[in-house]
């Protein structure tokens, strides 16, 4: 059961233009969301967060937004720059028992060309 | 370099063989995660252990088991190994077990022959 889904396994994007990178959810329970990239041989890093009390973050050309009504959260990025190609990955957060997990979607591989 | 470190990068072994994962945290970072990466896969949580105890479990396999030491590093330890056990096998830590973000490691790639 995938409780987190990007539905893109890929995109591409011209260099300046808005990349648009989404992302689904179907547990209710989530209330804090992440988006991470990752580049080859690498870990994933933190990239930006959203709370579910709010619907916009926005921390220089990343935005993400977030739809509660319709478990949907986006990822923009606004100039889309050739060194931002690398997977996205979408995780959801919740609090079970004592323990808060993060739950990972497969990844949008982004690709910007110059 | 992101703070967290895991050992070794990469590991080729044959089936039916049993290997150790080590990371050791972000300095600070009580709290340790393991995550698998099968190819075209996102990332599956496997176990979590939060100051050498173990906090929440994922999808890990009875072959596999975890455990964290005094000293904070975490091992993974994977047995009975099969061709579909190659994968990315990424550590990743936290302060503690209320977070904004995990902090990972570089990841070990396992293959399996």
């Amino acid at each position: 059961d995938q409780q987190v889904k990007q539905n893109s396994p890929s995109l591409s994007v011209q260099e300046g233009r808005i990349s648009i990178l989404n992302c689904d959810y179907t547990n209710s329970m989530f209330d804090y969301f992440l988006w991470y990239k990752k580049y080859p041989a690498e870990g994933p890093t933190f990239l930006i967060s959203i709370s579910s009390i709010k619907d916009k973050n926005e921390d220089g050309r990343f935005t993400v937004f977030l739809n509660k009504s319709a478990k949907h959260l986006s990822l923009h990025i606004v100039p889309s720059q050739p060194g931002d190609s690398a997977v996205y990955f979408c995780a959801a957060s919740a609090l079970r028992g004592s323990a808060r997990q993060l739950t990972f979607g497969s990844g949008t591989q982004l690709t910007v060309l110059p | 370099d992101s703070g967290v470190t895991q050992t070794p990068k990469h590991l080729i072994t044959a089936t039916g063989q049993r290997v150790t994962l080590r990371c050791s945290p972000r300095s600070g970072d009580l709290s340790v995660y393991w995550y698998q990466q099968s190819l075209d896969q996102g990332l599956q949580f496997l176990i979590q252990y939060y100051n050498g105890e173990e906090r929440a479990k994922g999808n890990i396999l009875e072959r596999f088991s975890a455990q964290q030491f005094p000293d904070l590093h975490s091992e993974l330890n994977l047995s009975s190994l099969e061709l579909g056990d190659s994968a990315l096998y990424f550590c990743a830590s936290s302060v503690g077990q209320v977070f904004y973000g995990y902090t990972f490691g570089s990841g070990t790639r396992l293959t399996v022959v």
